[in-house]
């Protein structure tokens, strides 16, 4: 089946501790995308890569790091510095990076940080 | 102002009510326009995509963008129960390479 895999759906963590989330999609897509969502917030871009070994910080990409060394693959890491790490974390995939953009979402993983 | 506002609700209406959900944007440069489904805690998933101005239907649902106004549109016609979830707006400029910018969501619920 084609499509977006995050893992794990859930995940807790230590407050101080980095955690890295996975993303990974085998439609071919050219771009990828990571959302935070948080409740009454919608949908805040962390970070985009619309080619291997490249991407582009989004509107709130302080605390969070990425990788873009397959085409398939663009992990999240959740570093200590990032002050609200709680919310539900999505990943997308869009089939052209040059646009126009129809996104496909993975079914997220939540992530909460004690 | 906030480049694409959306009423959060939450919207609760009959089963069989034809469903009018909105948003509003600012920016001119807007050309391509969706509308996600959004089901609790799972992701969202591409209801409809439009192009410029005009009407797009898919069963029951039809998309309007009205792009003198900076305002879209997504109805539902015999709304049911399992439309009860949370509607996204979302639209990107022309130029490629941009992100979607999304509104908050709008909470439907559809009782039966």
């Amino acid at each position: 089946d084609g499509g977006i895999t995050q893992s794990p759906k859930y995940l807790f963590r230590k407050e101080g501790q980095n955690v890295t989330l996975s993303c990974e999609q085998n439609l071919n897509h050219d771009a990828m995308y990571w959302y935070r969502q948080d409740p009454g917030q919608g949908l805040r871009l962390i970070y985009y890569s619309q080619i291997v070994n490249d991407f582009q910080k989004g509107d709130i990409a302080e605390g969070y790091s990425v990788s873009r060394e397959k085409k398939e693959s663009f992990p999240l890491t959740v570093t200590s510095a990032q002050k609200n790490p709680t919310a539900f974390y999505l990943c997308a995939s869009s089939i052209d990076r040059t646009g126009p953009y129809e996104q496909y979402f993975g079914p997220g993983t939540r992530l909460t940080v004690t | 102002q906030k480049e694409v506002e959306q009423d959060p609700g939450p919207l609760s209406v009959p089963e069989g009510a034809i469903v009018s959900l909105n948003c509003t944007y600012s920016n001119s440069a807007f050309q391509y326009f969706m509308w996600y489904r959004q089901y609790s805690r799972k992701g969202p998933e591409l209801l409809m995509y439009t192009y410029s101005s005009g009407n797009k239907e898919d069963g029951r649902f039809t998309a309007q963008v009205d792009k003198s106004s900076k305002y879209i549109s997504l109805f539902i016609r015999d709304s049911q129960p399992s439309d009860s979830a949370t509607y996204l707006c979302a639209m990107s400029r022309n130029s490629g390479n941009t992100p979607l910018v999304f509104g908050k969501g709008t909470r439907l619920s559809v009782i039966a």
